[in-house]
């Protein structure tokens, strides 16, 4: 089964700062990566997915994320941060080919806390 | 504001209590999912509904019963529960049910507390 790992549970930023959330997955060859934003009381919003394709994936609120399939990883990055960052991010991962073992595997997530 | 919208918002409930928690969506989504995410924890999948039909049960106690009333409508009846059922459970769904893909749209949860 596919396993996935986001190494830093908390990462502190200063405002208009980059950052890059790390997440790294179980080799496999073939995989679904995807982030997601939870902001305080609120569900789970998708930030952006690879499927197939172009290594560097654009998603939403400026944030990308690049598929290095070398070093097994799909770390999250965002050249300038704002206050409304902060939020809990969660990385997901699953392999399609793995027959019944297709539910997506959710990282234990990091936190983003953006300083003024 | 989220297309996928949850009832109640807060629930506090004895251990003897049968209630039940509202999900609705009008996308048009043919699957749906219900997750459990206790605190500073990831989601974790509990039940996918797709055309109607349970297609997914992650070893769920019998506790937490689903029901899908129609395309649009989502149940989870409560019943029996223990203090460490407490958790934010989330309604999610998606276009279809594809192996591999998680939902891609997420209510903002119900906040549960068993007493």
């Amino acid at each position: 089964a596919q396993s996935v790992t986001q190494l830093d549970s908390q990462v502190p930023v200063f405002e208009e700062a980059p950052v890059e959330l790390r997440c790294n997955y179980s080799s496999s060859v073939s995989v679904y990566l995807f982030w997601y934003v939870q902001y305080p009381n609120q569900g789970l919003q998708l930030l952006l997915k690879y499927l197939s394709g172009s290594t560097l994936v654009k998603g939403i609120n400026g944030f990308e994320a690049e598929f290095n399939k070398s070093q097994t990883s799909f770390h999250l990055r965002k050249p300038s941060v704002h206050i409304s960052d902060t939020a809990e991010y969660f990385c997901a991962v699953s392999d399609p080919a793995s027959g019944g073992s297709y539910i997506p595997t959710f990282g234990r997530g990091t936190s983003l806390i953006v300083h003024p | 504001d989220t297309e996928v919208t949850q009832t109640p918002k807060h629930l506090v409930m004895g251990m003897t209590n049968k209630k039940s928690l509202k999900c609705e969506q009008h996308m048009g989504h043919r699957a749906m999912y219900w997750y459990k995410q206790k605190a500073k924890k990831p989601p974790e999948l509990m039940f996918v509904y797709s055309y109607e039909k349970l297609s997914i049960n992650e070893s769920v106690p019998s506790r937490f019963s689903p029901e899908c009333p129609n395309s649009s409508l989502l149940n989870l009846h409560l019943h029996a529960l223990q203090p460490e059922d407490s958790a934010l459970y989330l309604c999610a769904s998606s276009q279809d049910w594809l192996p591999g893909l998680p939902p891609l749209h997420f209510g903002n949860g119900t906040r549960l507390t068993v007493t």
